[in-house]
């Protein structure tokens, strides 16, 4: 049992790249989330996932787009990177009977570097 | 949108203190967690507590859910508690933010 795994844990980008951040999840928890991490600071709730296709926007969502096509695979995509998007990105999984952002367990973080 | 503040922001301990970090929140509240995150920035589940009382070794956390409040207790630190801790609280009132998050009190356990 894995947990929650994410590729790549470093990445560094020029301004305008695209990419994409893998997590996948094999404990079959329905909800799924991305948050960015910003020095000094708690994390910050990009996208979210209640389903295999179904998605919606967190707190912070420009310049992120998601999908989900199974229960176990949340991907992240930058459209263009932009130097304000250098963070370290976390993925979520969780399960819970009254909140999505019930009991969150957190994949271990990809620190990304736009320059 | 809610507020979430901790304190201390820093804590520094000798191996074997006990600690108490505190969480103060603005709103009334349907879920608090409490994690770790530790020095190569795993971030840890330590507790789901949005009301009561709960013990999981030499960490209990209460929640005092109508005087907005929370309290994480660190009993006989060890230095492999060093990290930052933090709480995240979800208002009542529910929305697309998901958890907030306090800044954190970072705690260095020395030996």
């Amino acid at each position: 049992n894995a947990g929650v795994t994410q590729t790549p844990k470093f990445q560094v980008l020029k301004t305008g790249q695209s990419m994409t951040l893998q997590c996948a999840q094999d404990m079959n928890h329905e909800y799924m989330s991305w948050y960015r991490q910003d020095p000094g600071m708690g994390l910050r709730l990009i996208h979210y996932s209640v389903g295999a296709g179904i998605t919606d926007q967190g707190e912070v969502p420009n310049g992120y787009n998601v999908s989900r096509s199974t229960t176990e695979d949340f991907p992240l995509r930058l459209l263009s990177a932009a130097p304000s998007q250098t963070s370290v990105y976390f993925c979520a999984s969780s399960y819970s009977m009254t909140s999505v952002f019930g009991e969150q367990f957190f994949g271990p973080g990809t620190r990304l570097t736009v320059l | 949108g809610i507020q979430v503040e901790q304190s201390p922001p820093d804590l520094i301990l000798q191996e074997g203190a006990n600690s108490t970090l505190r969480c103060n929140f603005s709103d009334s509240v349907n879920n608090l967690q409490w994690f770790h995150q530790n020095p190569w920035g795993q971030l840890i589940n330590l507790f789901y507590i949005p009301s009561g009382t709960k013990q999981n070794g030499r960490l209990s956390a209460t929640t005092v859910a109508t005087e907005r409040y929370s309290l994480l207790y660190i009993s006989s630190s060890q230095t492999t508690d060093s990290g930052v801790y933090f709480c995240a609280v979800e208002d009542s009132g529910g929305g697309a933010d998901g958890l907030t998050f306090g800044k954190g009190t970072h705690l260095i356990i020395q030996p």
